[in-house]
């Protein structure tokens, strides 16, 4: 059975501090990690990564996938009051797209001003 | 684009009710799926439709759940009768193909609709 496992479970910390988020996974033929970001309505995209050590950035969010140890982080710094929310990641089942998505349980970042 | 539509937003019923949830995929879009949140669970998947057509429906957790996409720009969600273990946020999500590494795409998801079953 595929699995994502994300931690720390929930993470609180000052507005203008680092934070990384976990993901490690468990699915036979690979094919994609996805990092979605929910705040109180719909998850909506951030990230979709398929090679190992390759960065995806935008603004202070970056993510880097290793496909050899099975886990991707997410980072944000300089982090700000709108960066609360729950980071959920996720990977399609084997042989499959996004048509069966497993996602973790999430990350709940609040961030303190 | 409007989006994913969903509604109702928030519903409240006691345990023996139908409740009956809406959904209204971004035109265009090929799938749509039926996910469930909770603290305990996450968000799982309940079943997908590949242009109106149920594919995969076993996450559909007992026979109470039922689901139907009549056509391309509508799909409900059914559970009768609802018991308390149902409260949760159910979205409802839809995509142009199955993304990677047929494409590029994502899934889009919806705002949910919030069940409290009392």
């Amino acid at each position: 059975e595929d699995k994502v496992v994300q931690s720390p479970l929930s993470l609180v910390v000052h507005e203008g501090d680092t934070v990384t988020l976990n993901c490690s996974y468990e699915v036979t033929n690979f094919r994609s990690l996805l990092w979605y970001k929910q705040e109180k309505k719909a998850p909506t995209f951030l990230f979709m990564l398929t090679s190992s050590g390759i960065e995806k950035k935008s603004g202070r969010l970056s993510s880097i996938l290793d496909k050899k140890e099975l886990f991707s982080i997410l980072n944000i710094t300089a982090t700000q009051t709108g960066d609360s929310a729950i980071y959920l990641c996720a990977v399609p089942g084997t042989n499959f797209g996004n048509e069966k998505l497993t996602f973790g349980t999430g990350t709940r970042l609040t961030i303190i001003p | 684009d409007a989006g994913v539509i969903q509604s109702p937003r928030h519903e409240v019923t006691e345990m023996g009710q139908e409740v009956t949830l809406r959904c209204k995929p971004i035109s265009g879009h090929d799938y749509l799926f039926w996910y469930r949140q909770t603290m305990m669970r996450g968000l799982e998947l309940l079943i997908y439709f590949n242009n109106n057509v149920p594919i995969d429906d076993s996450g559909m957790p007992e026979d109470r759940f039922s689901a139907k996409m009549p056509n391309a720009s509508f799909s409900t969600l059914k559970i009768q009768p609802s018991e308390p273990r149902d409260s949760a946020v159910y979205f409802c999500a839809s995509s142009p193909d199955r993304g990677f590494p047929y494409s590029g795409n994502t899934i889009y998801f919806g705002e949910g609709s919030w069940l409290t079953v009392v």
